[in-house]
This record gives structure tokens, C-alpha cells and sequence, in this order.
């Protein structure tokens, strides 16, 4: 499976202010996600990050809120803006290759929001 | 109704026993289950997968499918107390690659 790394891996900011994630892979992979895990929750996706145009959210998620960019099949951003302490959570990245179903996940960014 | 749903936990088997893990989902279109064991404080890690239904097995783990009945279980064989960890059940359609995971159980082996 690849190897993925995210960036930071923990961060303590203020609200008001907005965080960048980044997802590193070490192989090109066809499929990105990002996932919220908040505290004592399980994973919800936030949205497909798609290679060349613009991410899929889910419902509840929105674009202004969790900017997210791939700009090719190794690497993707999440941004989370003008954060809350709401936004506390781990934040996850996840692989798959097209045709291969199976997702395998980053590290995590645990994030406090004070 | 949740999408995917757990037994709820925490779940405490002794050393050597079998834990048994529950899993339901709603939808019917759902083609991929995948089980997920996440460790605090660290990320999910896949042990388990599955497609068709009937019995997959892999070491101390195996993994039951029943698409009629909408289930999918997981029986840890011969627990060891480095399986104490969180489970989580993951669904997927075959078309999009999304998952919907349940909120988990806890399970504790006591040694």
C-alpha cells in the first residue's frame, strides 16, 4: 500500500484563523479523500478531492469553509477557515486507486481550536 | 436510521477468547465492507475486507457477509490484549469509492 504523509501532524490556533493540511502520497493514486473525526466520533467524509478541477462535497460541507486543491496525483490540500473551536477534530487523508476499493489513511492532523 | 450501524460497546473479552463484532447497513446498493481497526490516539487501519457473501478469513480474523440481512460481522479468534482497540465498520457502493463508517466499538481484551 502507499505511503502517506499529512502535514502537520498537530496544530493549536485560534479561532478566526484558518489552518492548511497537506496530504503527501509516495505514489500516484487515482482516488483523494478528506475525513473529520471529532472528538469520541467516528469518520465523515468531507469531500473527494479530484486531480484538475474542483472537489465533491458531501452534505454539510462547503467549499468556503474546507477549500481543498490537488494539483496532481501525488499531493492534495485542506484548508479550514475562519475556524471555530467546532472545528476541533482529527482531520484525514485517504488513498484508493481506481478499481481497487479499498482506502488506506494518513496519519491524521489533530487539531485544536481555541 | 444511521447508514451503518455497530453493537454498541465497549466489548471485554478475556485473553484467548473470540470477540464477535456486529455490523448493519442500510443501503442495499452497498457492494464493499470493509473493517477498519483504529488504535487512540493513531488512524484507521484496514484488516479486513470484503465482497461477496459467505466467510472471509485472514489469521485471527475473519469476516462474514450476509447481503439479504444487510450484516457484516467480524470474529477476532484467540484475542490478545494488542487487540484492544477500536473497530470500524466501513460500507461503500461500487461506483464511488465513498465510505460510510459506523461510530465503532471499543473492544478490550483483559489479560
Amino acid at each position: 500500500s502507499a505511503v502517506i504523509s499529512q502535514k502537520p501532524s498537530r496544530d493549536i490556533c485560534q479561532r478566526g484563523t484558518s489552518l492548511t493540511i497537506q496530504c503527501q502520497v509516495d505514489s500516484q493514486v487515482t482516488m483523494m479523500f478528506w475525513y473529520r473525526q471529532q472528538p469520541g466520533q467516528s469518520l465523515t467524509l468531507i469531500a473527494t478531492a479530484n486531480q484538475g478541477s474542483e472537489a465533491t462535497y458531501e452534505s454539510g460541507f462547503v467549499i468556503d469553509k474546507f477549500p481543498i486543491s490537488r494539483p496532481n496525483l501525488t499531493f492534495s490540500t485542506l484548508t479550514v477557515s475562519n475556524m471555530s473551536p467546532e472545528d476541533s477534530s482529527i482531520y484525514l487523508c485517504s488513498v484508493a486507486q481506481t478499481g481497487v476499493e479499498t482506502q488506506y489513511f494518513g496519519p491524521g492532523t489533530r487539531l485544536l481550536v481555541l | 436510521q444511521k447508514e451503518v450501524e455497530q453493537n454498541s460497546g465497549p466489548l471485554s473479552v478475556p485473553e484467548g477468547a473470540i470477540a464477535s463484532l456486529n455490523c448493519t447497513y442500510s443501503d442495499r446498493g452497498s457492494q464493499s465492507f470493509f473493517w477498519y481497526r483504529q488504535y487512540s490516539g493513531k488512524s484507521p487501519e484496514l484488516i479486513m475486507s470484503i465482497y461477496s457473501n459467505g466467510d472471509k478469513e485472514d489469521g485471527r480474523f475473519t469476516a462474514q457477509l450476509n447481503k439479504a440481512s444487510q450484516y457484516v460481522s467480524l470474529l477476532i479468534r484467540d484475542s490478545q490484549p494488542s487487540d484492544s482497540a477500536t473497530y470500524l465498520c466501513a460500507v461503500a457502493r461500487s461506483n464511488d469509492y465513498k465510505l460510510s463508517f459506523g461510530a465503532g466499538t471499543t473492544v478490550t481484551v483483559r489479560a
